[in-house]
């Protein structure tokens, strides 16, 4: 069965400066990798997503991951922080085939003025 | 295109209570999902559908909660009876099909406080 750690409950960053948000995998197979936001009261909202190809895949807002087969890590990064980028943020994977995505527990990024 | 929509936004109710969510997925998306996410953890499957078709519902306690999707298109999730554990956010999300190399849809999801 598929699994996703995220090791830190909480990252604080200033704003400005880059910020990685940690995501570690176990799955049987081929990966199917995704991160997801979710600001208070809302749904979840997709970011990006690594399918195959290149292992530095970009999303939304600026997002970017780095897909590392070895290590089997796909970290969030982006390179400049916002204030506005203070949020929920999940890890999720999928087999290949038909199954549902399992989701990490999720770390709460908060972007300091 | 119109997102996947879910009532009621909030709910609250005794325990021992019944309570029913509702979900209108995004036109088309034959893949329908319940999730449960309880505060302070992520999001976890209690039913996949395909078109009006159970595909897993291995985590659904299925002694108090049913899940229904008529017709493949809109879906209902009851709790009969519900718990004080039961508290948490139920998201409902969809895709195209269950094997898309896209992400989910998620609804805004109902928060459940159970008293």
């Amino acid at each position: 069965a598929q699994s996703v750690a995220q090791p830190e409950d909480q990252v604080n960053v200033a704003e400005g400066n880059p910020l990685t948000v940690k995501c570690t995998y176990s799955v049987s197979g081929n990966p199917y990798l995704f991160w997801y936001v979710q600001y208070p009261n809302r749904g979840l909202q997709f970011l990006l997503k690594y399918i195959t190809g290149d292992n530095l895949v970009k999303g939304s807002y600026g997002f970017e991951a780095e897909f590392n087969k070895s290590q089997t890590s796909f970290h969030l990064k982006k390179p400049s922080a916002l204030v506005s980028d203070s949020a929920l943020y999940f890890c999720a994977v999928r087999a290949a085939g038909n199954t549902p995505l399992v989701f990490g527990k999720g770390t709460r990024l908060s972007v300091i003025a | 295109e119109a997102g996947v929509a879910q009532s009621p936004r909030y709910k609250i109710i005794e325990k021992r209570q019944s309570v029913a969510f509702w979900c209108n997925p995004i036109s088309g998306h034959a893949t329908l999902y319940w999730y449960q996410q309880i505060l302070g953890q992520g999001p976890k499957l209690l039913i996949q559908f395909q078109n009006n078709g159970v595909v897993d519902d291995s985590q659904l306690p299925k002694d108090r909660f049913s899940a229904e999707r008529l017709k493949g298109v809109d879906s209902t999730l009851k709790i009969q009876p519900a718990k004080l554990e039961d508290s948490a956010v139920y998201l409902c999300a969809s895709s195209l099909t269950a094997t898309t190399n896209y992400g989910y849809t998620f609804g805004s999801g109902t928060r459940l406080t159970v008293v």
